[in-house]
């Protein structure tokens, strides 16, 4: 595709149930980003991925957070036993490298409702 | 750790006003500096970026300069349009292979 796929757009869930979040990033781009983004706390990083490695996954907020990326490309963000402050709209992001000054091509996100 | 401070919003302006978003960041060394918008139902999108002290970034009549002495980087428009309003996110990268690090975001509402 041209851009950054988020899939599904919105998701509702129980509290205690798992989730998965899915990102097609551009092809090529070997850098791929998760977010988070929620009212009044801004955009707060996720974990990041070079390739099929996490090398910083340090924004992950609990053990009940976890990714993986396949092939290059596809990732899935996996909440497990979510609860309600893990509503939020998560984004994706990729770019084609990883350099300082590279520009980050963002999906339209997933919007995430616990009940 | 590197973080990125925003004037907190939201800012109400008329159009053709002037607008200063302001941005402090803190870092150990020298990031690239970032503005992403993000315009109503849409997704994040760069909007300007300096990559050096000194250097001006500049897109769709948005500036901002990299000032080191300040540790900032200010987003200003000469005269705004309601086409402008959005939400505006500044944001850094210290060193190739990390992540972008975002500011809070500052909400921008111009009418006519």
């Amino acid at each position: 595709g041209a851009g950054v796929s988020q899939s599904p757009s919105n998701k509702v869930t129980e509290k205690g149930k798992d989730v998965e979040l899915r990102c097609d990033p551009i092809s090529g781009h070997t850098a791929l980003y998760w977010y988070r983004q929620s009212l009044g706390q801004g955009l707060e990083f996720l974990i990041y991925f070079q390739g099929n490695s996490a090398p910083d996954k340090s924004g992950l907020p609990s053990d009940r957070f976890s990714a993986e990326r396949t092939g290059g490309s596809v990732s899935t963000l996996t909440i497990q036993r979510t609860q309600q402050e893990d509503s939020a709209v998560y984004l994706c992001a990729s770019s084609p490298g990883t350099a300082t000054n590279e520009k980050l091509f963002f999906g339209s996100g997933t919007q995430l409702s616990v009940l | 750790g590197d973080s990125v401070t925003q004037m907190e919003g939201p800012v109400t302006l008329s159009e053709e006003a002037f607008l200063t978003i302001n941005c402090t960041y803190t870092a150990t060394g020298y990031p690239s500096l970032f503005w992403y918008v993000q315009y109503p139902g849409e997704g994040l999108q760069l909007l300007l970026k300096a990559t050096k002290a000194d250097d001006k970034g500049s897109n769709k009549g948005f500036e901002a300069t990299y000032r080191k002495e300040t540790t900032s980087f200010h987003l200003e428009k000469g005269s705004v349009q309601v086409s402008d309003s959005a939400v505006y996110f500044c944001a850094l990268r210290e060193q190739a292979g990390t992540a972008l690090i975002f500011g809070k975001g500052t909400t921008l509402s111009v009418s006519s």
